[in-house]
């Protein structure tokens, strides 16, 4: 059994510019969550896909915005890439909505906007 | 609006000396609290979930409780390997979507040889 995947590991972008994270759910997971973590902070609640469809959001601006595929795998896209925007991005999967211990969290995406 | 508090923000401790994380919450009902471990560089790991008030889960050296306002993580002889952040989290109607959880800073736990 395979756990959670996220690339790439690290990243450097330029503010302004558009950036795409991937993630590769655990097997048998259809529910994905996306979390944002700050240094020295708790993850941030971005929001969470769930057969291909959003379901549900945390108080992130519309230029973060995401993709479920059919095999349950997404993507975050973040665009306007400003420098608070640095942090660790976390993906979750979890075997179907409403259940937090269900998550298995990969290892995260580590973001620096420059 | 959720907020989750957790204290205290480091903890240095000798191998062996026991101690106790705190997380007090301010919710508008509460589904579950979750307890994760967080090593550098990695994502969080499962340890607990709590449900109600009175209610207590334990796994080798850790034990958590809950009341209706906090949750203690109690760390009985802590080993070297005990060390990492320790976040709590919370979940609720509220919380964004079915289930977006309210993290709290974490605690910084150092366990000394």
């Amino acid at each position: 059994e395979t756990g959670v995947t996220q690339s790439p590991t690290h990243l450097i972008k330029t503010r302004g510019q558009q950036v795409t994270l991937r993630c590769s759910s655990q097997s048998g997971h259809n529910t994905v969550s996306w979390y944002q973590q700050a240094l020295g902070q708790g993850p941030q609640f971005i929001f969470q896909y769930y057969r291909e469809e959003e379901n549900g959001r945390g108080n992130f601006p519309p230029r973060f915005s995401g993709l479920q595929f059919p095999n349950y795998s997404s993507e975050l896209n973040v665009n306007a890439l400003e420098l608070d925007d640095s942090a660790l991005y976390l993906c979750a999967s979890s075997p179907r909505p409403g259940r937090g211990d269900g998550y298995t969290f990969g290892s995260g995406t580590r973001l620096t906007v420059v | 609006e959720d907020q989750v508090t957790q204290s205290p923000e480091a903890l240095r401790l000798q191998e062996g000396e026991s101690s106790s994380l705190n997380c007090s919450y301010t919710v508008s009902g509460l589904r579950g609290l979750f307890w994760y471990r967080q090593d550098p560089g990695k994502g969080p790991e499962f340890l607990f979930t709590l449900y109600s008030a009175g209610e207590e889960k334990e796994k080798e050296r850790l034990k958590a409780t809950l009341t209706k306002k906090e949750s203690f993580l109690h760390i009985t002889a802590p080993k070297p390997e005990d060390s990492a952040t320790y976040l709590c989290a919370v979940q609720t109607p509220s919380g964004g979507g079915a289930d977006g959880l309210t993290f709290g800073k974490g605690t910084h736990l150092i366990i000394q040889p």
